[in-house]
């Protein structure tokens, strides 16, 4: 079945500098690669999600982009501020059959923005 | 009101009892999704659904049991809670291939 790594799990930025998280995933026929940004206390919100078909997409500060042969995607957080602070997951969906029913998440991302 | 509605938020219970976890949504979505959430391992699916008649197990279902009672409604059971189920449970749900979108969060203390 599909699985998702992701790192790093955790990272400190200063305000204003750029965030990188990666993830990689294992089932070529996945096809939807959303990522989702959690508070502490609340449920998983979507940030930005991309599809096999297009390469890179990017909303304001945030941009993701997607290397399919390598089966790896990124987020991209440019210009970070303290309420980008929070635990961010990438993961993955799609397939043959029943499997475009799952989805399947990464381990999460620790992001601290410092002041 | 919330799109997605957990209940319990909050739950203590003992080793050996049995508990439910409620989930329903007014999205309309056919898919919906339980996962468990522990530090350092992420979100981790234990049970999905497509419609009423659709139940599929995830990665964890082991110790688990769901219930599609409506499209609406989908309910988590543990038979015999164990303390290492212990941990932050999310409902979800989906209208496709798409966007999910979660519940506040049940938190689940077994001692």
């Amino acid at each position: 079945g599909e699985n998702v790594e992701q790192h790093p799990s955790t990272l400190s930025v200063q305000e204003g500098d750029s965030a990188v998280i990666k993830c990689t995933y294992s089932d070529s026929a996945s096809n939807y690669f959303p990522w989702y940004k959690q508070e502490l206390g609340k449920g998983p919100q979507l940030i930005i999600d991309i599809r096999s078909n297009v390469g890179e997409k990017k909303d304001q500060r945030i941009a993701v982009t997607l290397n399919k042969t390598a089966k790896h995607f990124s987020l991209h957080i440019t210009e970070t501020q303290p309420e980008d602070s929070a635990v961010y997951f990438c993961a993955a969906s799609g397939g043959y059959g029943g499997a475009t029913n799952k989805l399947i998440f990464g381990t999460g991302t620790l992001l601290a923005v410092q002041p | 009101d919330a799109d997605v509605t957990q209940t319990p938020r909050n739950r203590i219970t003992k080793t050996g009892k049995r508990i439910m976890l409620e989930c329903s949504q007014t999205k309309g979505h056919d898919r919906m999704y339980w996962y468990r959430q522990d530090p350092g391992l992420g979100l981790r699916l234990i049970y999905y659904s497509f419609d009423v008649k659709d139940i599929n197990k995830g990665e964890i279902s082991d110790g688990y049991s769901v219930s599609r009672q409506a499209q609406a409604k989908f309910s988590l059971s543990l038979e015999s809670a164990i303390p290492n189920q212990t941990a932050l449970y999310f409902c979800a749900t989906r209208g496709g291939n798409t966007e999910a979108f979660f519940g506040q969060g049940t938190r689940l203390t077994v001692v």
